[in-house]
């Protein structure tokens, strides 16, 4: 069963722009993470936020949650080629993440 | 050098025939995850195990089947009744369960013909 939705499914930018993404879920939640995957690799954790945290920052990373709207986003700041990559948030409960289908992001040069 | 590790990268089958996964961690983990990826998707959940001995199905388990007999390995076997194997599949593991960040393997792309 799928719960994050990311929106947009596809993103496209230049380098030194900022890319946000956004998730929304249906149910109520432990936390809310956001992966990075590669073309072809595994998943790499970028950030875990709990559901009584508003806003979390990580380097060039800010994510946010408004479990009101339960809705998340995620903020890349000053975007490199090497952002380039699918970001797919999980919602967490008491026993396994659910994750979304994704965000296609490109950082054009 | 901690971490997990998927073997093979690249595995092909004939259809008909069953295959295994393999899927081990040096973290010291307690939870370990399959999940299967299809192109251009996000991941679903064949199947979970919190503890050695135990696991539970996920939301696709149909046609899979794992095992659980040591802690550091939770290896996957898709079986023929699997209806379309061909997939990326990912193993992961965390310290505990839903509450904690995931450690992803490299994944095993599986072509069945």
């Amino acid at each position: 069963s799928q719960q994050g939705e990311e929106d947009p499914q596809a993103l496209s930018i230049q380098e030194g722009e900022n890319a946000t993404m956004n998730c929304s879920y249906k149910t109520s939640i432990n936390n809310l993470q956001w992966y990075r995957q590669n073309s072809g690799r595994g998943l790499v954790h970028l950030i875990l936020i709990r559901s009584n945290e508003r806003e979390k920052h990580s380097g060039r990373l800010r994510v946010t949650l408004d479990t009101s709207k339960k809705s998340s986003s995620l903020l890349i700041t000053a975007s490199r080629a090497a952002d380039t990559a699918s970001y797919f948030c999980a919602t967490g409960g008491a026993q396994k993440l659910v994750f979304g289908q994704g965000t296609r992001l490109t950082i054009n040069p | 050098d901690g971490g997990i590790t998927q073997s093979p990268k690249y595995l092909f089958r004939k259809e008909g025939q069953n295959v295994t996964l393999s899927c081990e961690q040096n973290l010291n983990h307690d939870a370990m995850y399959w999940y299967r990826q299809d192109p251009g998707q996000g991941l679903r959940l064949i199947y979970y195990s919190q503890i050695v001995n135990d696991f539970q199905k996920g939301d696709i388990a149909e046609g899979y089947s794992v095992s659980r007999e040591k802690k550091e390995s939770f290896p996957l076997t898709v079986t023929s009744a699997q209806k379309n194997p061909t997939a990326f599949y990912l193993c992961a593991s965390s310290p505990r369960t839903g509450l904690d960040e995931q450690y992803f393997g490299p994944g095993t792309r599986l072509t069945v013909t």
